[in-house]
């Protein structure tokens, strides 16, 4: 089975100070990895996806995620937050049969002060 | 920009009571998702359509909950009896294909009392 494990549910950070979103994910096969982000009351937003290829990923809004196999971890940063950034983020796996059924980790809710 | 839409946004019923969703996916996806997310947790997948055919419903409780796609394009998720619960946001995503990348609705948050 595959899972998905995000360390921190609620991360804060100064703006323009680097953001870090951890994320480990288990799976037996080679995983497709996603990171979402939602703003309150809405649905969920792509931000960026590793499939196959370079494991440095760069997304939307500046923020990119590294694929460490060695690690299983997914791991997704921004050089600099903005107050706009503030949200929660969401990693996810793919199916290990590629159905495309996405199992999400438990969130993180970035906070953003000025 | 093409989007998913859903309806209601919000609904408010007493347990007991039957429910429904309604789900719009982009034009030309063939495969359509509808995620359960209570508050303070990630989605988990109820059902996955494939053009009008279910893929997978193990996640679905079956017993109150039931979905259909019957045209393969707009797609409605009913809860009879409502359970207190059920409480959640409901989201419905679709993609052009198993696969590939879904793309989420706004979501209905559902508040039985």
């Amino acid at each position: 089975a595959q899972s998905v494990t995000q360390l921190g549910s609620h991360v804060s950070v100064s703006e323009g100070a680097l953001v870090l979103l951890r994320c480990n994910y288990s799976s037996s096969v080679p995983p497709y990895l996603f990171w979402y982000v939602q703003y309150p009351n809405q649905g969920l937003q792509l931000l960026l996806k590793y499939t196959t290829g370079a494991t440095l990923v760069k997304g939307i809004n500046g923020f990119e995620a590294e694929f460490k196999k060695s690690e299983t971890s997914f791991h997704l940063t921004k050089p600099s937050a903005h107050m706009s950034d503030a949200a929660e983020y969401f990693c996810a796996v793919s199916g290990s049969s590629n159905t495309g059924k996405l199992i999400f980790g438990q969130g993180t809710t970035l906070q953003v002060k000025p | 920009e093409a989007e998913v839409a859903q309806s209601p946004r919000y609904k408010i019923t007493e347990k007991s009571q039957a429910v429904a969703f309604w789900c719009d996916p982009i034009s030309g996806h063939a495969t359509l998702y509808w995620y359960r997310q209570i508050l303070g947790q990630g989605p988990e997948l109820l059902v996955q359509f494939q053009d009008e055919s279910v893929v997978d419903d193990s996640q679905l409780p079956k017993d109150r909950f039931s979905a259909e796609r019957l045209k393969g394009v707009d797609s409605t998720l009913k809860i009879q009896p409502a359970e207190l619960g059920d409480s959640a946001m409901y989201l419905c995503a679709s993609s052009l294909d198993r696969g590939e990348t879904q793309y989420f609705g706004p979501g209905t948050r559902l508040l039985v009392l």
